[in-house]
C-alpha cells in the first residue's frame, strides 16, 4: 500500500498565483485533513472531511479551499498565494472512529515569494 | 474545546539515560491521546495511543507513555535513550464528545536531542 501520497514535494509560487496541492490515500479512510506546520506553532488544522462530499473548516481556513469528490482524493487549493502561506503542508487520513491514529503524507514544502 | 500543551521546546538527554517528554491536555469528556514523531524532512509517524484501559501504554521503538487523569497528563518516556531517537515529538488529543469525525489537536512539538 502506498498510504498517503502528496504532490508536489516542493513548490515555489509568486504572490497572487494559485495552485493545488494533491493528496491521495489508498486505505479507504473516511476522514482526511490538511495541516500546516510552522516553527513554534505545531500543526494547525486547515480543512477536514469526514467523507466524500463533506468538508468543513479547521483552525486556519482563510485563503484555502478544499473539495472531496471521491473517498481517495482531498486536494487543497490556494486561491491567491501570499507570503504568509509559506509553510510545510501535511495531508493525513484515518478511519472515522476516534481510536484510530492518523497516517500522514510526506509533506509539501511551499514557498511564496 | 480540546487543547494540548507541550511545555518544553527542547529536551536534551545523554544516550543511555531515561527520557521524558511532557504533555498536558484539556478536554470536556474523556480524552483520546496520541504521540507522533517527526524525523527531519519527513511526515509524522504514529508512536502510541491511549484510548482506555491500562494507564501505561507501550508503543514503537521502546517508547511508552503514562496517562494520568488527575494531572491531565500524558508524558512520553523511554528507559534508555538512543542518538537515533533525536527528532521532533508531537502530542495530540481528541475529546470523546467532539463532533467532526476524528479531529485531532496537536501540541507545538518538543525537539528531543540525544547526545553521546
Amino acid at each position: 500500500n502506498a498510504g498517503v501520497t502528496q504532490t508536489p514535494k516542493f513548490q515555489v509560487l509568486k504572490t497572487g498565483q494559485s495552485m493545488t496541492l494533491q493528496c491521495a490515500q489508498d486505505m479507504n479512510h473516511e476522514y482526511m485533513s490538511w495541516y500546516r506546520q510552522d516553527p513554534g506553532m505545531g500543526l494547525r488544522l486547515i480543512h477536514y472531511s469526514v467523507g466524500a462530499g463533506i468538508t468543513d473548516q479547521g483552525e486556519v481556513p482563510n485563503g484555502y479551499n478544499v473539495s472531496r469528490s471521491t473517498t481517495e482524493d482531498f486536494p487543497l487549493r490556494l486561491l491567491s498565494a501570499a507570503p504568509s502561506q509559506t509553510s510545510v503542508y501535511f495531508c493525513a487520513s484515518s478511519r472515522t472512529q476516534a481510536n484510530y491514529g492518523y497516517t500522514f503524507g510526506s509533506g509539501t514544502r511551499l514557498t511564496v515569494v | 474545546a480540546q487543547s494540548v500543551a507541550q511545555p518544553e521546546d527542547q529536551v536534551n538527554v545523554a544516550e543511555g539515560n531515561p527520557l521524558t517528554v511532557k504533555c498536558t491536555y484539556s478536554v470536556s469528556g474523556n480524552p483520546y491521546l496520541f504521540w507522533y514523531v517527526q524525523y527531519p524532512n519527513r511526515g509524522l509517524q504514529f508512536l502510541l495511543k491511549y484510548i482506555t484501559g491500562d494507564n501505561l501504554v507501550k508503543g514503537s521503538y521502546g517508547f511508552e507513555a503514562e496517562f494520568n487523569k488527575s494531572q491531565t497528563s500524558f508524558h512520553l518516556k523511554k528507559p534508555s535513550a538512543l542518538v537515533s531517537d533525536s527528532a521532533l515529538y508531537f502530542c495530540a488529543v481528541r475529546d470523546e464528545v467532539t463532533g467532526g469525525g476524528n479531529k485531532l489537536t496537536f501540541g507545538t512539538g518538543t525537539q528531543l536531542k540525544v547526545e553521546l
